[in-house]
């Protein structure tokens, strides 16, 4: 059974940095890209951050590039954001959710199919 | 960036109704677009993905459609428990992945 659980979330101060993490179970961690969405409170989804399965890749939203940094510990089945600079517009639930390479189709098709709980950040003086 | 544009942003219907949302790209992605429900203060949920595909687990009345850059989410009977937010996703960029801005789904 595949789970995620989040944790780190907390309120703090902008200027400030946080770090959160995602424990995975349930499947070969190291075998899937994994990704930060988040949600900011009465708004819709927003792409935060994705690594590839053995770490090689990482891409960014432009809204977090440069303070936002994504890793994983494929030994220890856990991701993490370390978010530096923060800012009010940061507040939001993040979520981490792992995606699904299809490869039943003419080409493949990716998508979310597990997600986590989610985890509050709160950016607060 | 491929921008994400869902419409209508809101939309009151009755259970049994039938209930299309849209989704479109701002360029085209094939059929690399994914549709998800969210209920408040739960994590969404996959209903479709690769425009037509049906997730495995999720009721038949869910259907989308379409390619390029036009999509549709079709609910052929709104049952009570279909009431939250629809989201779509594009997967063809390789480096991000676009959510449009959501169609929440109100009971009349």
């Amino acid at each position: 059974q595949v789970h995620l659980v989040e944790s780190g979330g907390g309120v703090v101060q902008p200027g400030t940095s946080l770090r959160l993490s995602c424990a995975a179970s349930g499947f070969i961690f190291g075998s899937y890209g994994i990704h930060w969405v988040r949600q900011a409170p009465g708004k819709g989804l927003e792409w935060v951050a994705l690594i590839w399965y053995d770490g090689s890749n990482k891409y960014y939203a432009d809204s977090v590039k440069g303070r936002f940094t994504i890793s994983r510990d494929n030994s220890k089945n856990t991701l993490y954001l370390q978010m530096n600079s923060l800012r009010t517009e940061d507040t939001a639930v993040y979520y981490c959710a792992r995606e699904f390479r299809n490869t039943s189709g003419s080409e493949p098709s990716y998508y979310f199919d597990y997600w986590g709980q989610g985890t509050l950040v709160t950016l607060s003086s | 960036d491929v921008q994400m544009t869902q419409s209508p942003s809101s939309l009151s219907a009755s259970v049994g109704d039938r209930v299309t949302l849209t989704c479109r790209a701002s360029q085209s992605i094939g059929d690399h677009l994914n549709w998800y429900q969210q209920k408040p203060g739960k994590a969404p949920n996959l209903l479709i993905y690769a425009a037509s595909s049906l997730q495995s687990g999720v009721p038949s009345r869910f259907s989308g459609s379409g390619s390029g850059t036009d999509f549709t989410l079709t609910i052929s009977s709104l049952q009570p428990e279909d009431f939250a937010t629809y989201y779509c996703q594009q997967s063809y960029f390789t480096l991000t992945r676009t959510f449009g801005g959501g169609t929440k789904v109100e009971i009349k």
